[in-house]
């Protein structure tokens, strides 16, 4: 059990375009999810925790009218990266929680963006 | 603020074992964990620790010291297959996770 999808697994659009990335946890109700950026050999940096009908938290850095998130359910988060530049090509990875009592964190398969 | 260190990389012969070790400081404390992330994949979850002590699961275990600020993960009976990065995340007191930048394991026959 404790599964979770990401789609599209990667991706590639030019500068300038939106890009919509779908997490869905499969086999459970996810409460919080979690969206990591990663860069090459470095490592996991959270973007935004958002829980279930309210709006996402941000990190620090973190710029929200450009990665927007939306968590309608309890088992789908979206991420759109807005006017999309070369520099937010990156590894995706979101990750989902049942709530506060589970400390497991399910990871997706990640979303590879590249932005020409 | 908070840190969590860990070697960049390792290197270590098939069949052997090896210890990854992690230190950390955090504002609060709500478990240890490790994961494995093979390059271009998602991280995968290996242990859990909130109590001091050692926890093993078949190949792999974990050790933990609070008082310390520390951690170990230790993989036995290396196999080519274990060669990948291993992540140590330490939950904070608001339940988030602070990540490492990971120790990037190699095995050599």
């Amino acid at each position: 059990g404790a599964v979770v999808s990401q789609h599209p697994s990667w991706v590639i659009c030019k500068s300038g375009t939106s890009v919509k990335i779908e997490c869905r946890s499969l086999d459970f109700q996810a409460t919080t999810m979690f969206w990591y950026r990663q860069f090459p050999k470095q490592s996991l940096m959270l973007m935004a925790t958002s829980n279930e009908g309210s709006k996402a938290t941000y990190e620090q850095g973190v710029e929200k009218d450009k990665f927007l998130i939306n968590h309608a359910s309890l088992t789908l988060s979206t991420l759109t990266v807005t006017s999309a530049h070369p520099e937010d090509s990156s590894f995706y990875i979101c990750s989902a929680r049942t709530g506060t009592s589970d400390y497991e964190q399910y990871f997706g398969p990640g979303t590879r963006l590249t932005v020409t | 603020g908070q840190n969590i260190d860990q070697p960049t990389e390792m290197t270590a012969t098939e069949g052997a074992i090896v210890q990854i070790n992690c230190t950390y400081q955090t504002s609060g404390f709500n478990g240890l964990f490790w994961y494995q992330q093979h390059a271009g994949e998602a991280p995968t979850f290996l242990s859990y620790n909130v109590l001091d002590g050692l926890e093993e699961k078949g190949r792999f275990s974990s050790f933990l010291s609070r008082s310390k600020g520390y951690s170990y993960l230790l993989l036995k009976e290396l196999q080519m297959k274990d060669s990948a990065s291993y992540l140590c995340a330490v939950m904070d007191s608001n339940y988030q996770l602070i990540w490492g930048a990971g120790t990037k394991l190699i095995i050599k026959p």
